[in-house]
């Protein structure tokens, strides 16, 4: 089964300064990850998704990730973190369950909080 | 588009009662819909898949009598949380999935159910 580890619960930057949000998986086959980001009381984003075409993945609101295979990474980074950036962010992997059922596998989130 | 609605956005309900949860694909049709659950500053924990048409797939732990689902048309799945307890008490989500998309999912807003 495929899991993910995001590394850092919390992570704390200042406005306009750099955002790095670390990602890794397990996978025994190539795999599909996401990144979502869920603002309080409310559902999950989609900001972004490898699909295995381009490593390097661009998103909404400015964030991009880079799958690395040898490292078995797709972090999510932003170059210059906004107030408005503070929020939780999960990172996904998609897993087929015994059945072949495609299903999301998350980590257990990293929220972001933005210094003035 | 692919906007997925949910409906009550929050609820309170006494014990031993029993509370259902819609959830709606708006603007597309989805053969498949997921229905999550978060613990205050968790992850998603996926319950159950539901396809259009046929009984939903549980996942490991989560009790089939107790959180009922329902898929009977192509826009709307529903959870039924019957003879609900505080423990039930969470932020339920859910998710829907076009049909032919292997890994999109569109995830509404989220249903806070507290359990008096």
């Amino acid at each position: 089964a495929q899991s993910v580890t995001q590394l850092g619960s919390h992570v704390s930057v200042s406005e306009g300064a750099l955002v790095l949000l670390r990602c890794n998986y397990s996978s025994s086959v190539p795999p599909y990850l996401f990144w979502y980001v869920q603002y309080p009381n409310q559902g999950l984003q989609l900001l972004l998704k490898y699909t295995s075409a381009a490593t390097l993945v661009k998103g909404i609101n400015g964030f991009e990730a880079e799958f690395k295979k040898s490292e078995t990474s797709f972090h999510l980074t932003k170059p210059s973190a906004h107030m408005s950036d503070a929020a939780e962010y999960f990172c996904a992997v998609s897993d087929l369950d015994q059945g072949g059922s495609e299903k999301l596998v998350f980590g257990k989130g990293t929220k972001l909080t933005v210094n003035p | 588009g692919a906007v997925v609605s949910q409906h009550p956005s929050w609820v309170i309900c006494k014990s031993g009662t029993s509370v259902k949860i819609e959830c709606r694909s708006l603007d597309f049709q989805a053969t498949t819909m997921f229905w999550y659950r978060q613990f205050p500053k968790q992850s998603l924990m996926l319950m159950a898949t539901s396809n259009e048409g046929s009984k939903a797939t549980y996942e490991q732990g989560v009790e089939k009598d107790k959180f009922l689902i329902n898929h009977a048309s192509l826009t709307l799945s529903t959870l039924t949380v019957t003879s609900a307890h505080p423990e039930d008490s969470s932020f339920y989500i859910c998710s829907a999935r076009r049909g032919g998309g292997r890994y999109e999912q569109y995830f509404g807003p989220g249903t806070r159910l507290t359990v008096t």
